[in-house]
């Protein structure tokens, strides 16, 4: 069974950071293009990061390029979102998603929820 | 504002049919056949219902079906149940941002 499990959300304040980590199970992670999606209170989804089966970050959200920094470790089947500089507008729950096909997300993660408030 | 354009609201009632529809422009719908279907309970995770404009994943009920004609894709479910009172969302694939999503539909069943 497939399982993307979000960790690492919560409470921070405005300029402070955060490391999300998503634990994969139940196929081979090092196969797929993986993502980070958002979604913030009353808004769509939106995709904030996404890696390629190397390791290469492939696409930044504009609002987040430079502050935010996906990776993954392809030993221990891990995603992480590295995010910097936090504001409010950061305030959301994080995705963890399986590529299945050009972005079109097969699996996802319940999501750990980030707010950016003092 | 998304770049996909949801109704915010349908509703139906136990055994109808209904569509929800999911606006796009050239540049997504109108270009890519690589547009999905979500649905969404609150509190769990997203669930893919439809794949590439019309295709079932394993698992997903023959219920939905979706559709796509210029630059407007459509998800059908027949048979409305409760289970099927959720949030939806659709997405394509666009060369601009890799994918964009709607804003979402929320289904009340009757």
């Amino acid at each position: 069974e497939v399982q993307l499990v979000e960790s690492g959300g919560g409470l921070v304040q405005p300029g402070g950071s955060l490391r999300l980590s998503c634990a994969a199970s139940g196929f081979t992670f090092r196969n797929y293009w993986m993502s980070w999606v958002r979604q913030a209170p009353r808004k769509g989804p939106e995709l904030v990061a996404l890696i390629n089966l190397d390791g290469i970050p492939t696409y930044y959200l504009d609002s987040v390029r430079g502050r935010f920094t996906i990776s993954r470790d392809n030993a221990q089947n891990f995603l992480f979102l590295e995010m910097n500089s936090l504001g409010a507008e950061d305030t959301a729950v994080y995705y963890c998603a399986k590529d299945l096909t050009w972005q079109q997300f097969d699996y996802w993660g319940r999501g750990t929820l980030v707010t950016v408030s003092s | 504002q998304s770049a996909l354009t949801q109704p915010a609201s349908v509703s139906g009632s136990p055994g109808q049919s209904i569509t929800l529809s999911c606006t796009g422009t050239s540049s997504d719908i109108g270009s890519y056949n690589f547009v999905s279907w979500y649905q969404h309970h609150p509190g769990k995770a997203p669930k893919l219902m439809i794949y590439d404009v019309s295709n079932r994943p394993s698992g997903v009920s023959y219920r939905f079906s979706g559709s796509k004609s210029g630059n407007t894709a459509s998800l059908t479910i027949s048979g409305l149940q409760a289970d099927d009172e959720a949030d939806y969302y659709c997405t394509s694939f666009t060369t601009s941002a890799y994918v964009v999503f709607g804003g979402g539909t929320k289904l009340t069943v009757l």
